[in-house]
């Protein structure tokens, strides 16, 4: 199983919404990420997590929540957002210190 | 600081080979990875460089030169599914932190 999964896949919501984001791998992976990427601009790192331990958080407003429940999930919760916010969000894995990332497939979130 | 540089835009037929280029400038370096990306999908990792040389993927290959901190990803025999975004990325000294460039689209023409 070479998949990461990601729910919702679209998600709407207002500004003074909580809504959470979720991520899972059964590949074994030990290093889950998560990243942000606005149209035709690259993936924008926001957190990682090593061996279920925040290991970076790349000054993100902290109206964005991390959280890593066990080895297998990550979700990401939100609160308070602005409509600027609006992207893809991105959840990746990989074992440690390795080069290689997989990719799940995002979820489209829409703040108005 | 860290940057990294990629064309914006490249355009090929189909059957040709194209070249996509990569400069970086990283507080630490620990190898060059290429994604390539369908309008609407997810990255998908391709090939990796961490020492200077050519590796060589199917269709794919990537070359690194860390004195010149300067990668590029070779396509050959290009194929229409090949039209995407393609994306270096670096992975700099502390710990997993991922840097993607700017991203290259590709159009392949018929």
């Amino acid at each position: 199983d070479t998949e990461v999964t990601q729910t919702p896949k679209h998600l709407v919501m207002g500004m003074t919404n909580k809504k959470s984001l979720k991520c899972e791998q059964h590949m074994g992976h030990r290093a889950m990420y998560w990243y942000k990427q606005k149209a035709k601009k690259p993936p924008e790192l926001m957190f990682v997590y090593s061996y279920e331990k925040l290991s970076i958080n790349e000054s993100v407003p902290s109206r964005f929540s991390p959280e890593c429940p066990n080895s297998s999930l990550l979700n990401l919760h939100l609160h308070a957002l602005q409509p600027e916010d609006s992207a893809l969000y991105l959840c990746a894995s990989s074992q440690v210190q390795r080069r290689e990332q997989y990719f799940g497939p995002g979820t489209r979130l829409t703040v108005t | 600081g860290q940057s990294l540089e990629q064309p914006s835009e490249v355009t090929a037929v189909e059957g040709a080979i194209v070249q996509i280029n990569c400069t970086y400038q990283t507080s630490g370096f620990y190898g060059l990875s290429w994604y390539q990306q369908h309008d609407g999908g997810a990255p998908t990792f391709l090939s990796y460089n961490g020492l200077d040389g050519l590796e060589e993927t199917g269709r794919f290959s990537s070359f690194l030169s860390r004195s010149d901190s300067y990668g590029y990803l070779l396509l050959q025999e290009l194929q229409m599914k090949d039209s995407a975004s393609y994306f270096c990325a670096v992975r700099d000294g502390y710990g997993q932190n991922f840097v993607f460039g700017p991203g290259t689209r590709l159009s392949v023409l018929p």
